[in-house]
């Protein structure tokens, strides 16, 4: 398959713990990343493989997956946790790289 | 601290190629195993891949746009580039530069550039 499916758009009271899903066949094979867009600015890595946080991410970004679905977890968002939210990985073949359509996580 | 930087034209007309260049700093682009990636994002929309060239040498395209993209590496300026042929006003985007790893199982894009807006029109 070459598609991953987001949610558009998925809203969290501040405080509050908020899931972010991806879909896709390949997701049965290979684990997502996971990027942070704010408006006007570049993505920023914030997860990826099985739980893995870059450093400077806050440990209230987690992940999961489950058969072709991955999932972001924000435990306690914050204010500043608004943005844009893409996965990524490779296809089912393992060769080209897809990106999920994105979910506007608005915070509370 | 690696930084990626894109330059190039910001307007195009219809049918004209698009070349954008990516330069690096704070790391030699030989230094490990790295993809060295394109990705763009039409205004209000998502992330699009482009393609990506590996330092082993080959090169992979979305397929969507594979009859139309060259990425080229030149390690000595340490920077590399996406060539884009007959651009049309689909192709109006901001487009980013970044590198990625891959690890089994998984891969990821670790530093981007901060992106410059691309605009095709006559």
């Amino acid at each position: 398959s070459s598609e991953l499916t987001q949610d558009p758009a998925v809203s969290v009271a501040l405080g509050q713990s908020v899931s972010i899903t991806c879909q896709g066949d390949s997701l049965r094979t290979y684990f997502a990343s996971w990027y942070q867009q704010k408006p006007r600015q570049a993505p920023v890595l914030v997860l990826y493989g099985k739980n893995n946080r870059p450093s400077g991410i806050g440990d209230r970004f987690s992940g999961s997956s489950s058969g072709n679905t991955a999932s972001l977890t924000i435990t306690g968002a914050q204010a500043e946790d608004e943005a844009d939210y893409y996965c990524n990985c490779r296809d089912s073949n393992g060769n080209h790289l897809l990106f999920g359509g994105g979910t506007k996580l608005t915070v509370l | 601290q690696v930084q990626l930087q894109e330059s190039g034209p910001g307007l195009l007309k219809p049918s004209q190629t698009l070349s954008l260049t990516c330069t690096v700093s704070g790391d030699s682009m030989n230094s490990g195993d790295y993809y060295w990636n394109w990705i763009r994002q039409s205004p209000g929309k998502g992330l699009e891949w482009i393609g990506y060239k590996y330092n082993s040498g080959g090169t992979l395209y979305n397929p969507s746009l594979n009859s139309r993209v060259t990425i080229s590496v030149d390690t000595s300026k340490n920077q590399f580039s996406l060539r884009l042929t007959s651009v049309t006003a689909a192709d109006t985007a901001v487009y980013f530069c970044a590198r990625g790893e891959t690890y089994t199982g998984y891969y990821l894009f670790d530093y981007w550039g901060l992106g410059t807006l691309v605009t095709v029109s006559s």
